[in-house]
């Protein structure tokens, strides 16, 4: 199906865990973005991604990690969770910096 | 980079328009006023977006004053599936042009 999609949809994970959350979008967009939603906030953006290779954090990028090693893929990482990195987590992608970006329907993550 | 300030929430009858205002006054010539709608925990959805001229797609219309410092978004006839949270975003070139949200006007569309 064309457009963007996120997985897993749900994911419990222990503190401590490496996690991976995958983001896939078909449109070929050069930018990528991830970006968090705690319950009451609005999101804040973690890393975002010019093109393949290219790679920059966003406000809170600490405890996370990003690589973009195709176009279509842009997987964030947590190396090591913690309690307060659960939260709902949204990909996105735009054709270019003065366009809309689309947006997954989110990663909800906890960590226990 | 120009801040953005909206109501934290607003009521709406169903069927009635609903006006969503929101003020930027630091905004500079060069930034676009983008609007987006969250409903229920889903991924942001992108509705409309200007720089000068007030703007119409299918979704809603977008009024941005003459000296761009406030903008309101208008749903022409608000539906029961337009209960969201409703962000309103100036695209800064200072902010390397990205999507900064705030925490939105959380519009209830009333039966």
């Amino acid at each position: 199906d064309a457009g963007i999609t996120q997985s897993p949809r749900y994911k419990i994970t222990e503190t401590g865990r490496q996690v991976t959350l995958m983001c896939h979008q078909t449109w070929s967009h050069s930018y990528m973005f991830w970006y968090r939603q705690d319950l009451g906030h609005g999101l804040r953006l973690i890393y975002y991604s010019a093109a393949a290779d290219i790679t920059d954090k966003g406000e809170v990028p600490d405890g996370y990690v990003v690589s973009r090693s195709k176009t279509e893929n842009f997987p964030l990482t947590l190396e090591s969770a913690t309690r307060s990195q659960t939260s709902v987590y949204f990909c996105a992608s735009r054709t270019g910096l003065n366009t809309e970006a689309f947006f997954g329907q989110g990663t909800r993550l906890t960590v226990v | 980079d120009a801040k953005t300030t909206q109501p934290t929430s607003m009521d709406c009858a169903e069927g009635r328009a609903a006006n969503l205002p929101c003020n930027h006054s630091t905004i500079s010539g060069n930034e676009y006023v983008y609007w987006y709608r969250q409903i229920h925990s889903q991924g942001p959805q992108y509705i409309i977006h200007g720089l000068k001229n007030n703007e119409t797609n299918e979704m809603a219309s977008l009024i941005i004053t003459e000296d761009r410092k406030s903008s309101t978004l208008i749903l022409p006839h608000a539906t029961l599936r337009d209960t969201a949270v409703y962000y309103c975003i100036v695209l800064s070139p200072n902010t390397g042009n990205q999507f900064y949200f705030g925490t939105g006007t959380s519009l209830t569309v009333i039966p």
